[in-house]
């Protein structure tokens, strides 16, 4: 059964990094492409990131380009977001997905709150 | 901004049918899926490819497309199906995008 596992939420100032961390078990990782999306509480999801199968290619949302960085380990089934230059805006529940074909999640993590304030 | 947009609520009777749109550019070239995600918990994927059903999604919900406009159809709402649903898809750029989401109501 695929489960995906996020970590790493917590309480941070303005203007601190965060790493979230997503644990991927019940395929094989590194045949999935994966993304992170985040959802403001009240609000609707928004995609934050995508990362292909090895890493090469690698796309950001506007909201987030420059201050957050998506990175993979294959040989461990992690996927990471680095979160740094954080805004109050960025408060929200992050949920790693692996996509599945034709470009939709098919698996989502529970998620991992973050609170800038 | 995802460029797609959708109603922000609709409501139907219980057992009818509802048609729930996704409108944007992007739908031109790129298949739309939709979500479905109850108070407190995360989305899950209801139809993809533009009329795809997982494995475990009841045979009432069902997808469809047209120039710019995708569609999730309920043919025979239930209680169980209230909650928010959201569209997606991709953009020539690579990004991923969600429409606003539509919060259904089950009268």
């Amino acid at each position: 059964e695929v489960h995906l596992v996020e970590a790493g939420g917590d309480l941070v100032q303005p203007g601190g990094s965060l790493r979230l961390s997503c644990a991927a078990s019940g395929f094989t990782f590194s045949d999935f492409e994966m993304n992170w999306v985040r959802q403001a509480a009240g609000k609707g999801l928004e995609w934050i990131s995508y990362i292909s199968r090895t890493g090469n290619f690698i796309y950001y949302g506007d909201s987030v380009k420059g201050r957050f960085s998506i990175s993979r380990d294959n040989a461990k089934d992690l996927l990471y977001l680095q979160l740094n230059g954080l805004r109050v805006e960025d408060t929200a529940v992050y949920y790693c997905a692996r996509e599945g074909p034709e470009f939709n999640f098919d698996y989502w993590g529970r998620g991992t709150p973050v609170t800038v304030s | 901004s995802s460029g797609l947009t959708q109603d922000p609520a609709v409501s139907v009777a219980l057992g009818q049918t509802i048609r729930i749109t996704c409108q944007g550019d992007s739908l031109k070239n790129f298949y739309a899926s939709w979500y479905q995600q109850k108070p407190g918990q995360a989305p899950i994927l209801v139809i993809y490819a533009g009329n795809k059903r997982p494995s475990g999604i009841p045979g009432r919900f069902s997808g469809s497309s047209s120039g710019n406009t995708s569609s999730l159809t309920i043919t025979g709402a239930q209680a169980e199906d209230e909650g928010d649903y959201y569209c997606n898809s991709r953009d020539r750029s690579g990004g991923r995008g969600f429409g606003g989401g539509t919060r259904l109501t089950v009268l």
